[in-house]
């Protein structure tokens, strides 16, 4: 069955360094949305793209982290420099459309450590 | 900006005790949705709540959608340990185009 793939699932790195995270979202499904998941903070939403354009990413620090789409069967999230706070579990998603009754399906996630 | 608020925020509870979960806000939403969450897993949709007042039903869950549309409920009838999970309401307001999630339920049901 369909599915949105995540990779890595895991990811420990070291403070400074860069992370790349990558998505598949489910063939056909035309918007992606990149979340982060922490206790204190719950989900978040830190970006999102239709039809591979980005709409919205003012949930995302500009200064080091970055979206793209450079097809339509992926997603990447990137951070650099990676920062202790940054550690986190990262999901993406992808959607139909962008009806608010649009269901997401959300992909395993990236848990991400940064010591 | 628009808050969801949901209570509690953790619960434990014994094998085939209900429980009540409540998503909050002072603002309105055309829709709302409820996601559950299992560990190590991606949010996963239950249902979708559109007219104020609605109820749904799955199976021993029933969803309600405030009249005004800026709550919403969670009830679990006869709780199994399957329904274990963190519980997320999330809602989509008029003129936005992503949805706002709210911070959770952590439900813990013991056999």
């Amino acid at each position: 069955d369909a599915r949105v793939t995540q990779t890595p699932r895991h990811k420990v790195t070291e403070m400074g360094q860069e992370v790349t995270m990558r998505c598949q979202p489910i063939l056909g499904h035309n918007t992606v949305f990149w979340y982060r998941q922490t206790m204190m903070q719950g989900l978040e939403l830190l970006a999102y793209f239709r039809n591979r354009a980005p709409l919205d990413d003012s949930g995302m620090p500009k200064d080091r982290f970055s979206a793209e789409m450079p097809d339509a069967t992926l997603a990447t999230l990137k951070i650099q420099p990676s920062e202790p706070r940054d550690s986190a579990v990262y999901f993406c998603a992808s959607a139909l459309g962008l009806a608010g009754n649009d269901e997401q399906y959300f992909g395993p996630g990236t848990r991400l450590t940064v010591t | 900006t628009q808050l969801l608020e949901q209570s509690p925020q953790f619960l434990s509870i014994q094998e085939g005790e209900n429980l009540t979960v409540y998503c909050n806000s002072s603002s309105v939403f055309s829709s709302l949705q409820w996601y559950r969450q299992e560990p190590g897993e991606g949010p996963v949709l239950l249902v979708t709540v559109v007219t104020g007042g609605e109820v749904k039903k799955l199976k021993r869950l029933t969803f309600q959608f405030g009249d005004a549309r800026k709550d919403s409920s969670l009830h679990i009838t006869a709780a199994q340990p399957g329904d274990t999970g963190l519980y997320l309401c999330a809602g989509a307001g008029a003129g936005r185009r992503a949805l706002t999630f709210g911070s959770g339920t952590r439900l813990q049901v013991q056999p």
